[in-house]
């Protein structure tokens, strides 16, 4: 009953450094979706996907990459970080249809700080 | 574009009901979700909300107008357990956008 995984959960990283976040899920979801949240902003979306080999840009992608080879698994990347990416990262997932009642289902997080 | 409001914090007594207000203002519309969120802890379903009116699930209400772009979440008979974050949320065609969410401090 794993659901949304995310690996790492917490993180610490030096200005410039590059590191990758793992989103793995269980529920054969079709969508699934990076965001951050920063006190007093809400969740901000930064990338999806709508299927296996499709990504899309969120609200706020610059600085970050992903990519989704596999359709359970969906990988957020930043090639050189800093420190205004310290923030939490959620991944989340969900069917695809448009009109559906099913709600994004989310992962624990990972507590990512960049000195 | 894009706008969600919610009050930034709001407080209760435990036993009592509070009420949650959300306005949106969005480029598409395909229901509205309601989180809760615990601190320190990731966001969890509470409700969703596509046609006018009241959606009942125990001890949570929601209501949605969507003429007004106004949504509200109940809770009634407040637990300290309660004492979170409430993040209203609108999908907009493939996305859910966020409001920064109502942090609710319950208090005995």
């Amino acid at each position: 009953n794993a659901g949304v995984t995310q690996t790492p959960k917490f993180r610490v990283l030096k200005t410039g450094q590059s590191m990758t976040l793992l989103c793995a899920q269980d529920m054969n979801h079709e969508y699934m979706y990076w965001y951050r949240q920063d006190p007093g902003m809400g969740l901000r979306l930064i990338h999806y996907s709508v299927g296996e080999g499709t990504t899309a840009k969120g609200e706020v992608p610059d600085g970050y990459n992903v990519s989704r080879l596999k359709k359970q698994n969906f990988l957020l990347g930043l090639e050189s970080a800093a420190p205004s990416q310290t923030s939490v990262y959620f991944c989340a997932s969900s069917y695809s249809v448009v009109d559906s009642n099913q709600p994004q289902h989310f992962g624990d997080g990972t507590r990512l700080s960049i000195l | 574009g894009q706008n969600i409001d919610q009050p930034t914090e709001m407080t209760a007594t435990e036993g009592a009901i509070v009420q949650i207000n959300c306005t949106y203002q969005t480029s598409g519309f395909n229901g509205l979700f309601w989180y809760q969120q615990h601190a320190g802890e990731a966001p969890t379903f509470l409700s969703y909300n596509v046609l006018d009116g009241l959606e009942e699930k125990g001890r949570f209400s929601s209501f949605l107008s969507r003429s007004k772009g106004y949504s509200y979440l109940l809770l009634k008979e407040l637990q300290m357990k309660d004492s979170a974050s409430y993040l209203c949320a609108v999908k907009s065609f493939q996305k859910l956008v966020f409001g920064t969410g109502t942090r609710l401090l319950v208090s005995p």
